[in-house]
């Protein structure tokens, strides 16, 4: 029983470059969450969503960010003309079911290098 | 605006002793409060939780305390090891929210 899967591990993009990085839910979890870890920081949420819905994204910056969760496949956390301050650790995290934190569970993350 | 605040960076302490963590939160709509524990170039790993609505909770060597009036958690880990050496770090939620609010954590290092 695989946990939250995350790729690449390790992203390295130039000024202006796109980065899209990956999260695949546990088995049987509907619900993705997205958050951000700048260094020395806290993580911080940047969005939420269950299968083909975003639900909410009120930690998402409001430009060159972009997040989907298709029917099929792996949701996606895309940035776009990347800048160096988008250089940070990137976790997703998956739950079963909506409005608990029973069973939210955290993948190893994309650490983004922006050069 | 920090709502969660985890004043030490840093602790340090000798196997076998008491490891005490604490978190301060700001907004009085809490009412989930969680402890997460993380290891370099992993995610964070959920440790134990309190609802508001309990003032402790117990897991093993680890306990959650929380004093709402003074809007402050601590956990404690009772007998400390060397693999408790990770960063420790605090979240809350409010009300049906499904989103976590972390603090910027407490580097815990267990010394022989």
């Amino acid at each position: 029983n695989a946990g939250v899967m995350q790729n690449p591990r390790h992203l390295v993009r130039r000024r202006g470059q796109e980065a899209r990085l990956r999260c695949s839910p546990m088995k049987g979890h509907s619900h993705v969450y997205w958050y951000r870890q700048l260094p020395e920081e806290g993580l911080k949420f940047m969005v939420y969503l269950q299968k083909e819905n975003i639900i909410d994204e009120s930690g998402m910056p409001k430009e060159r960010f972009s997040a989907e969760f298709p029917k099929e496949g792996p949701s996606i956390l895309r940035i776009q003309q990347v800048v160096r301050g988008d250089s940070a650790a990137y976790f997703c995290a998956s739950s079963p079911t909506r409005g608990s934190f029973y069973g939210y569970t955290f993948g190893s993350g994309t650490r983004l290098t922006v050069v | 605006d920090q709502q969660v605040k985890q004043n030490s960076p840093s602790l340090s302490v000798q196997e076998g002793r008491i490891s005490i963590l604490n978190c301060d939160y700001t907004n009085s709509m809490f009412d989930y409060f969680l402890w997460y524990k993380k290891y370099p170039a992993e995610g964070p790993t959920f440790l134990i939780s309190i609802s508001s609505i309990k003032d402790k909770n117990e897991d093993g060597r680890f306990t959650v305390f929380l004093n709402k009036s003074a809007k402050h958690l601590s956990l404690h880990i009772v007998p400390s090891q060397p693999g408790d050496s990770a960063v420790y770090f605090c979240a809350a939620s409010a009300g049906k929210t499904d989103k976590l609010i972390f603090g910027t954590g407490t580097r815990l290092q267990v010394f022989p």
